[in-house]
């Protein structure tokens, strides 16, 4: 079945270090991939996606490229803010049928000013 | 309200009572999910509803749980004889409609404790 590894957590940075948080898939086909952000105290918030091979999301700063030979989407942001602090989630789902998110068990990042 | 709401946001049961959760997603959007957040596993997929379809129950743990989607809007959730097992949170989500890459907006959850 599919699934998502992503690195494993917490991560502390001081504001304007450079962030990478890694994902990797398994799936059959070609999923679409996705990154959510969940905020102290709010709920999951899609932060970028990439729905085929090669392609780059991007938003607020943070990018991800999705690399089918290597399946990896990994999140890089070049300076972090402290209001990045959150937990991050990397997910796919598939492009037929309920297209539900299978999601990696989250990276909880803290940004110290 | 623009976006996904849910109640209650918290519920605290005894083991063995039946509880319901209950989601109001985006106006128009025709997909709507459950997902479950636990310590333990994580974000694990629950059920799905399209339209008019017949749902997508294969992420339900039990057939303690159930859900049903009525007039392709409102959705609850209902898990019988709870467990402290099913202690977590439930997250609904809508999406406009199946298409590629199309964004599932999330409701604020509710965090179900089982004593």
């Amino acid at each position: 079945g599919n699934s998502v590894t992503q690195m494993e957590g917490p991560v502390t940075l001081s504001e304007e270090a450079f962030l990478t948080i890694n994902c990797t898939y398994t799936a059959t086909g070609y999923p679409s991939l996705f990154w959510y952000v969940q905020y102290p105290g709010e709920g999951l918030q899609l932060l970028l996606k990439a729905t085929k091979a090669d392609d780059k999301g991007s938003n607020k700063g943070f990018e991800a490229t999705y690399r089918k030979e290597t399946t990896s989407f990994h999140l890089e942001k070049g300076s972090v803010q402290v209001s990045d602090s959150a937990v991050y989630f990397c997910a796919l789902s598939d492009r037929q049928g309920a297209q539900k998110l299978v999601f990696g068990q989250g990276t909880r990042l803290t940004i110290n000013p | 309200g623009a976006g996904v709401s849910q109640s209650p946001s918290n519920k605290v049961t005894e083991k063995g009572k039946d509880v319901e959760l209950r989601c109001d997603p985006i106006s128009g959007h025709t997909a709507l999910y459950w997902y479950r957040q636990s310590l333990g596993q994580g974000l694990e997929f629950l059920i799905y509803f399209q339209g008019n379809s017949a749902p997508d129950k294969s992420g339900l743990p039990s057939d303690r749980f159930s859900a049903e989607r009525t007039g392709g809007s409102v959705s609850t959730l209902t898990i019988q004889r709870t467990q402290q097992e099913d202690s977590a949170v439930y997250l609904c989500a809508s999406s406009l409609a199946q298409g590629t890459g199309n964004e599932q907006f999330f409701g604020p959850g509710t965090r179900l404790t089982v004593l």
